[in-house]
């Protein structure tokens, strides 16, 4: 059971440069988020996913994009990168309503990102 | 919308010493309320969580928080804190549909 895995761990992409991150999670949840993470920030909310097939956005969604066309996985895309996107992304699953389940998100060990 | 406020950026104790993290919630109503640790490089994991009930919640690693809805807090707390536990540390509150709304952070830096 490897929980929620994010695909690259790094990348540094030049300004205009388009990438797609890959979160995977093993654990059969409904709901996924995308965060980022900035220095005296705390973690911010940019698209998140009740369920297959369904996005929505979060706090800070300009300039993403994302999809979950299977269950498991939810992509975040950058169609043209800023240096204002350099940041720690984390993306996160839960799956509220189960018995026992108690809300808790369980979070990738993040994407460090940066553009130039 | 709600918000969280952790007021110390940065919190310096000695090993042994004991720590409390301050987290202050808006919210009407009785909030979901969490504490999660982040090590250096790594993810997010929970300490603990607060629906309902007990006002004094327990977590992992001996760290355990109290609800006080008078004062809109929610403060982590650690009566001997130990070399492994410096990271740093958010509290978050949930949103409708189970999304989280985190506060700034806290840097624990311990002192051997």
């Amino acid at each position: 059971n490897a929980g929620v895995t994010q695909t690259p761990k790094f990348r540094v992409l030049k300004t205009g440069q388009s990438m797609t991150l890959l979160c995977a999670q093993d654990m059969n949840h409904e709901y996924m988020y995308w965060y980022r993470q900035d220095p005296g920030m705390g973690l911010r909310l940019i698209h998140y996913s009740v369920g297959e097939g369904t996005t929505a956005k979060g706090e800070v969604p300009d300039g993403y994009n994302v999809s979950r066309l299977k269950k498991q996985n939810f992509l975040l895309g950058l169609e043209s990168a800023a240096p204002s996107q350099t940041s720690v992304y984390f993306c996160a699953s839960t799956a509220p309503g189960l018995a026992g389940d108690s809300y808790e998100q369980y979070f990738g060990p993040g994407t460090r990102l940066t553009v130039t | 919308a709600q918000s969280v406020t952790q007021p110390d950026i940065h919190i310096t104790v000695s090993e042994g010493a004991s720590l409390e993290l301050r987290c202050n919630y808006s919210y009407g109503a009785t909030p979901y309320l969490f504490w999660y640790v982040q090590s250096p490089g790594q993810g997010l994991q929970l300490l603990l969580k607060y629906f309902s009930g007990d006002t004094l919640v327990q977590g992992i690693k001996g760290f355990e928080a109290e609800f006080k809805r008078s004062q809109s807090s929610f403060n982590l707390r650690k009566p001997s804190v130990h070399w492994s536990d410096a990271a740093e540390y958010f509290c978050a509150s949930m949103e409708y549909g189970n999304k989280l709304v985190f506060g700034a952070g806290t840097i624990l830096r311990v002192k051997s």
